[in-house]
């Protein structure tokens, strides 16, 4: 079965820091890959995606994630935080021919001035 | 462009009550899927629709019934609420291609909160 765990419900940084938040996923199949985020009161929306084409992913808003599979993580970073990262974001998994997404419990991102 | 388009967006019910969530996506897609969201569990799947005509349960369908009316619109029936379906729900639709799940890209509603008295 796939599941996916994301590490710290809650990550604070400084504005212009670096920003990590952390994944890992457990699938026995090669798996697809995505980053969600939310702002509040909204609903989901894509930051990016692995699709095996190439492991260090470029999504929007300065986002980028690396596919590492010998550690099974795709974290996802910035390297300067902004006040408008406020967020919580998810991390998903499924396979192919799968219509399921599976999501982490979510990391909540705050930034502080 | 609107997208994902749900009502309503607040909705307060006592024990018992029955009501439906309406979900609408004007990107022609063939897949349409209806999630809750809880403190701290992340997104569960409760249905899910790979095309018109078809469901599926998901992790969750305990509660629900849905109905996928045409290729726009995929309705949740709560027939009795309970306080355990206080939550926010999220309606999202994708275009599957075939094998090529990582065309799968799920786009979400802004969605309904929902409270159970």
């Amino acid at each position: 079965a796939q599941s996916v765990t994301q590490l710290g419900s809650h990550v604070s940084v400084s504005e212009g820091a670096l920003v990590l938040l952390r994944c890992n996923y457990s699938s026995s199949v090669p798996p697809y890959l995505f980053w969600y985020v939310q702002y509040p009161n909204q609903g989901l929306q894509l930051l990016l995606k692995y699709t095996s084409a190439a492991t260090l992913v470029k999504g929007i808003n300065g986002f980028e994630a690396e596919f590492k599979k010998s550690e099974t993580s795709f974290h996802l970073t910035k390297p300067s935080a902004h006040m408008s990262d406020a967020a919580e974001y998810f991390c998903a998994v499924t396979r192919d021919s799968s219509y399921k997404l599976i999501f982490g419990s979510g990391t909540r991102l705050l930034v502080r001035p | 462009n609107a997208g994902v388009t749900q009502t309503p967006k607040f909705q307060v019910l006592k024990t018992g009550q029955s009501m439906t969530l309406q979900c609408a996506q004007d990107m022609n897609h063939n897949s349409m899927y209806w999630y809750r969201q809880d403190p701290g569990m992340g997104l569960r799947l409760i249905y899910y629709s790979a095309s018109e005509g078809t469901t599926d349960k998901g992790e969750v369908p305990n509660g629900y019934n849905v109905s996928r009316l045409n290729k726009r619109e995929f309705s949740l029936r709560l027939e009795s609420a309970a306080p355990s379906q206080t939550s926010v729900y999220f309606c999202a639709s994708s275009e599957y291609e075939g094998g090529l799940q990582a065309k799968n890209i799920q786009y979400f509603g802004a969605g309904t909160r929902l409270s159970v008295l």
